[in-house]
């Protein structure tokens, strides 16, 4: 079964530039989550849809981050414009719904966009 | 403010010694408490996890120590090996509410020797 596949692995832009950065889910996921790692910093939570729907964008930085996920599949999130402090690993991470009996259900990672901002 | 602080940011541990790597959290409301396990290249991976009705939880080598009244948790590595090499993440999310966002500490970079 495969993955939570994130493209690109790296993205190195200049700033100013527009960058979009994809996640694909496990297949039947209806929860989607994008997080961010700044260097030597904590990994903090961006937004979560479930299917299409955005169910928590509290973690968004700013109107310059756009997140969509078409039809309740993959997830794309723009930058737009990029500046310097964006640069960080952006991961995806996906799950089922929360079981009514064990409760929360694992979170799966990709393996991480890489985005650099010269 | 940071939510989840964790400790050491490094650490280097001989083949067959014991890596313990503490966090502590201040939101009671936490009741799910993960450790992530990441290696180079590739993206946090589930390694164990505990809920507060329990102070200690167990898989293989790794253990999972829990103290609800300081609101403190611990993972602890015995006998580790070179394999074990990797960047270490302990989070915490709060029950209910209609997001299950992860709130994660800084990470640990632990270097196991041969």
């Amino acid at each position: 079964e495969a993955g939570v596949t994130q493209f690109p692995s790296h993205s190195v832009i200049e700033k100013g530039q527009t960058v979009t950065l994809r996640c694909d889910p496990i297949s039947g996921h209806d929860n989607l989550y994008w997080y961010r790692r700044v260097m030597g910093k904590e990994i903090k939570f961006l937004l979560h849809f479930v299917k299409e729907s955005k169910q928590d964008e509290s973690g968004m930085p700013n109107n310059r981050f756009l997140a969509e996920r078409t039809g309740g599949t993959y997830s794309t999130l723009k930058v737009q414009p990029a500046e310097l402090e964006d640069s960080g690993v952006y991961f995806c991470a996906s799950s089922q719904d929360r079981d009514r009996v064990i409760g929360d259900t694992e979170a799966f990672f990709g393996q991480g966009t890489r985005l650099t901002v010269v | 403010q940071q939510q989840v602080k964790q400790s050491p940011q490094s650490l280097i541990v001989q083949k067959g010694g014991i890596s313990i790597i503490n966090c502590a959290y201040e939101n009671t409301a936490f009741d799910y408490f993960p450790w992530y396990q990441q290696f180079p290249g590739k993206g946090p991976a589930l390694l164990i996890a505990i809920r507060p009705d329990v102070s200690e939880k167990k898989e293989g080598r790794f253990t999972i120590s829990f103290n609800k009244s300081a609101k403190q948790f611990s993972l602890h590595i015995m006998d580790s090996q070179p394999g074990d090499s990797a960047t270490y993440f302990c989070a915490a999310k709060a029950h209910g509410g209609a997001t299950n966002k992860l709130i994660f500490g800084t990470g640990t970079l632990l270097a196991v020797q041969p």
